[in-house]
This record gives structure tokens, sequence and C-alpha cells, in this order.
């Protein structure tokens, strides 16, 4: 079975600080996700990566920013969170393929970080 | 751009009934992908059903099914026979090939009535 971890389930965080949400995947998957979710507003891409090292910016990147040095580990960054940031955080992780690559697994959830930035 | 449109923020249905959940979408690209997604209330969010779009044939996985019309770009998701375990929120997705990238939409929670 796929397993995506994000390392926190709860986090709370002072305006200011500097986040790291840490996830990690067991699939060996290419591509990697960054998603917040708030009641109302659905799920908001925030960064995605389909390559080690490789970063591409979601719906609502800004006040965030992502790193991904190994394949099995997508982190994001909150350089200085805010309590707009206050949200659900989902990260997930596929093998899609791409163009002439076969479409392989579908994406994969970790269980969400709660942050509440206060 | 890419988008996903789910109009119906909530839904009811009698347990053992049938319902349909909308879903509209608009992408530029001719290959992608459509996926419904279940988030019950332990919030993992689960894979209900995948479409392809270079295939005409609905999916069907048990007693969920899609209605896949890509001239109209609608993909709904029908569950049969609902059970009290389908109560959860229920996420429309779609992959463009060309970046890997995936949209959801707002999301649709549906309540099942005893």
């Amino acid at each position: 079975d796929v397993k995506v971890t994000q390392s926190s389930r709860y986090l709370v965080k002072r305006t200011g600080e500097k986040v790291f949400l840490e996830c990690v995947q067991d699939m060996d998957h290419e591509n990697m996700f960054w998603y917040r979710q708030d009641p109302g507003l659905g799920l908001r891409l925030i960064y995605f990566s389909y390559d080690v090292k490789m970063k591409e910016k979601g719906d609502i990147p800004e006040g965030y920013s992502v790193s991904r040095e190994k394949k099995e580990r997508f982190s994001l960054i909150l350089e200085s969170a805010s309590t707009n940031q206050t949200s659900m955080y989902l990260c997930a992780s596929g093998a899609f393929g791409g163009i002439g690559r076969p479409y392989n697994s579908p994406l994969h959830f970790g269980n969400g970080t709660r942050l509440t930035v206060t | 751009a890419q988008t996903v449109t789910q109009s119906q923020p909530e839904m009811s249905v009698q347990e053992a009934e049938t319902v349909t959940l909308s879903c509209t979408y608009d992408t530029s690209e001719s290959d992608y992908y459509l996926f419904w997604y279940k988030q019950p209330p332990s919030r993992q969010m689960i894979l209900v059903i995948r479409q392809e779009a270079y295939k005409q044939q609905n999916a069907t996985e048990n007693r969920f099914s899609v209605n896949f019309q890509k001239a109209a770009k609608s993909f709904s998701l029908k569950i049969s026979d609902s059970q009290l375990g389908d109560a959860a929120m229920y996420f429309c997705a779609s992959l463009q090939n060309r970046d890997d990238k995936i949209i959801f939409g707002k999301g649709t929670r549906l309540h099942i009535l005893p």
C-alpha cells in the first residue's frame, strides 16, 4: 500500500515564524503536490513537483516555497507565517506519466496537517 | 485556464436511493484525466473513480459510475444504492497530462438519510 506521511497532524505557530511542513512518500512517485483545504474553497494547489529539484507554482503560491532535494520528500515552507495561512495542508503523490509516459498511479494523500497561526 | 466547478455545496439522499453529483471542467488540453475523490470525516482522501478523456465509455466502479460528456465538459458521479458509509465530501478533479497539474473543485458534502 502506498504511504504518504505528513510529519505533523496538528501544528500551532506564531505569526512571523518560519514553518516547515514535511511530506514523505514510499512509492517512488515522480509527482508530489501541496494543497491547502479551506471550508467552501475546496483544495487549492500551492506547488507541485514532477521530479527532484523541479517545482512548479500552483494557483496560490504566494507566501510559500517548496523544496524537493530527494524524490521521496517534498517540503512546504512558510517563510514568515501569517494568520491567513491557518488552514489544513494536504500533501499528495502520484505517478501520472505526462506526455509519452504511461499513467501509473493515481494521487495518494497524506492525512493532512492542520496548521494554526496565532 | 484549467478549472473545475462543483455547483452543489451540499446534497442529501435517502439510504438505498440514487444520487448524482455534478461537475463541470474546463481545459484547453486534449489529453487529460478526470477523477472523483471522497473525503470522509477521517479526512483521508480516497479515490472513487477515474476517467481517461480519450475513452468514450463511462467508467464504473461497483455502485459508482460517471456520466462523461466530453463536448459539454461535464463529469457527473452517480452513486447507486446509497449507504451510510457514503456520507462524505466529494471532490471532482482534473489532471492535465501536459504538465501533470491536478486541480480540484470546491467539493460537495453528501448526507445520507437513514
